[in-house]
């Protein structure tokens, strides 16, 4: 059964802290691999990876996918209390649009 | 516009009502979705619609019944729902790549459903 793990499930940090999340998949028909950060209410995109070995990076924020090892991770450096959140790594199969998620990491940033 | 907009925001229905839950883009995207979250979960995809075509169904059971009147549209009929249904369902859409619908997807606020 395909399937999508994300470690640690939660984290609690202080403000300055840098934070690696983990996500690793077994997924027949993989296309790209997904972050997504969820408050409140929609999950808001963050970052798309389909090739092995390149980092992706948005500000404080970077990822890296390794297709080999089938694993991905996200990094925040300088955390903020604003990225307290649930960080969500989901899969997208190859054809049709199918994401599955994994569990979701709930992140919390202290003052 | 880059935003995917979705009313009601919040919903409650009895277990004979009939409701319709409503997703809007117009960011020209030809893939729209709806993903139920039950709380501290993930979401879990129900329909993919592609170019106004229903594509993926999830095994969704029949009480729910997807529509896509047109590309900017999608709408999610409910009918003789089950307190177990209560969740937020979130609708996306994606741009098109030929119609391999891998593109990231972008995800509406939700509505709120509780079924009473």
């Amino acid at each position: 059964e395909d399937k999508v793990v994300q470690s640690p499930l939660s984290l609690v940090v202080h403000e300055g802290d840098t934070v690696t999340l983990n996500c690793s998949y077994e997924v027949t028909n993989f296309r790209s691999l997904l972050w997504y950060k969820q408050e409140k209410k929609a999950p808001t995109f963050l970052f798309m990876l389909t090739s092995s070995g390149i980092e992706k990076k948005s500000g404080r924020l970077s990822s890296i996918l390794d297709k080999k090892e089938l694993f991905s991770i996200l990094n925040i450096t300088a955390t903020q209390t604003g990225d307290s959140a649930v960080y969500l790594c989901a899969v997208l199969y190859n054809q049709g649009g199918k994401l599955i998620f994994g569990q979701g990491t709930e992140l919390s940033v202290k003052p | 516009d880059t935003e995917v907009t979705q009313t009601p925001k919040h919903l409650v229905m009895g277990m004979t009502n009939k409701k319709s839950l409503k997703c809007e883009q117009h960011m020209g995207h030809r893939a729209m979705y709806w993903y139920k979250q039950k709380a501290k979960k993930p979401p879990e995809l129900m329909f993919v619609y592609s170019y106004e075509k229903l594509s993926i169904n999830e095994s969704v059971p029949s009480r729910f019944s997807p529509e896509c009147p047109n590309s900017s549209l999608l709408n999610l009929h409910l009918h003789a729902l089950q307190p177990e249904d209560s969740a937020l369902y979130l609708c996306a859409s994606s741009q098109p790549s030929g119609r391999a619908n891998d593109n990231e997807q972008f995800f509406g606020p939700g509505t709120r459903l509780t079924v009473l």
